[in-house]
């Protein structure tokens, strides 16, 4: 798998949005940017994830560059509840294998 | 709701003393996997099974032991051999096939000591 470069913590506040970014500049033509998110003692959760395009769910945003060597995760207004480490993650579809890096701890500040 | 169960969440292991860790999951999932997360760390890949009574190494296999006798189940035996056990560990799965687009499911993990 690819590899991807994470700031190792940040900080933001309530009911602010939230940018994090994640360089991956050896990324493949086919390889696909997934984000999960891990809350204190518990396991990782799914956030979202694209190729291209920018892609919009429930939980957040994901913008990829043009040349795709970066994307930026978004959350659009922070709650307590979303701090936690997130993690950038490439996908090429060999295998189901996932290879996890240390992430971003985020922390929201009231 | 379907997910994925681990049990124990606590777990403690005297020297010596091979332990199971358990995960069941209902969501009809082919694969799944097994990782050794450190304090301060990411997510390391211990075993994988993408079907049943099969499965493959990851990058920690020694001194770990796994079984797929069932498609719901994936137990995670630590032997004696491992000589550094504690740890936080998670159990996963996900959908085979169209890798790319499936998402892995966690479980709560189990958090293991020696006494």
């Amino acid at each position: 798998d690819a590899k991807t470069t994470q700031p190792n913590s940040m900080e933001s506040n309530e009911d602010e949005p939230v940018h994090l970014p994640c360089n991956h500049s050896t990324i493949s033509g086919t390889d696909y940017i997934h984000w999960y998110r891990q809350l204190p003692s518990q396991g990782p959760e799914y956030v979202i994830h694209g190729l291209t395009s920018n892609v919009n769910n429930r939980m957040a945003s994901l913008a990829i560059a043009e040349d795709r060597k970066s994307s930026t995760l978004i959350l659009h207004r922070a709650t307590l509840r979303d701090a936690a480490v997130y993690y950038c993650i490439l996908r090429d579809g060999r295998d189901d294998k996932i290879i996890f890096g240390k992430g971003t701890r985020l922390h929201i500040l009231p | 709701d379907g997910g994925i169960t681990q049990s124990p969440k606590y777990l403690f292991r005297k020297e010596g003393q091979n332990v199971t860790l358990s995960c069941e999951q209902n969501l009809n999932h082919d694969a799944m996997y097994w990782y050794r997360q450190d304090p301060g760390q990411g997510l390391r890949l211990i075993y994988y099974s993408q079907i049943v009574n099969d499965f493959q190494k990851g990058d920690i296999a020694e001194g770990y032991s796994v079984s797929r006798e069932k498609k719901e189940s994936f137990p995670l035996t630590v032997t004696s051999a491992q000589k550094n056990p504690t740890a936080f560990y998670l159990c996963a799965s996900s959908i085979v096939g169209d890798r790319l687009n499936q998402p892995q499911h966690f479980g709560d993990g189990t958090r293991l000591s020696i006494l």
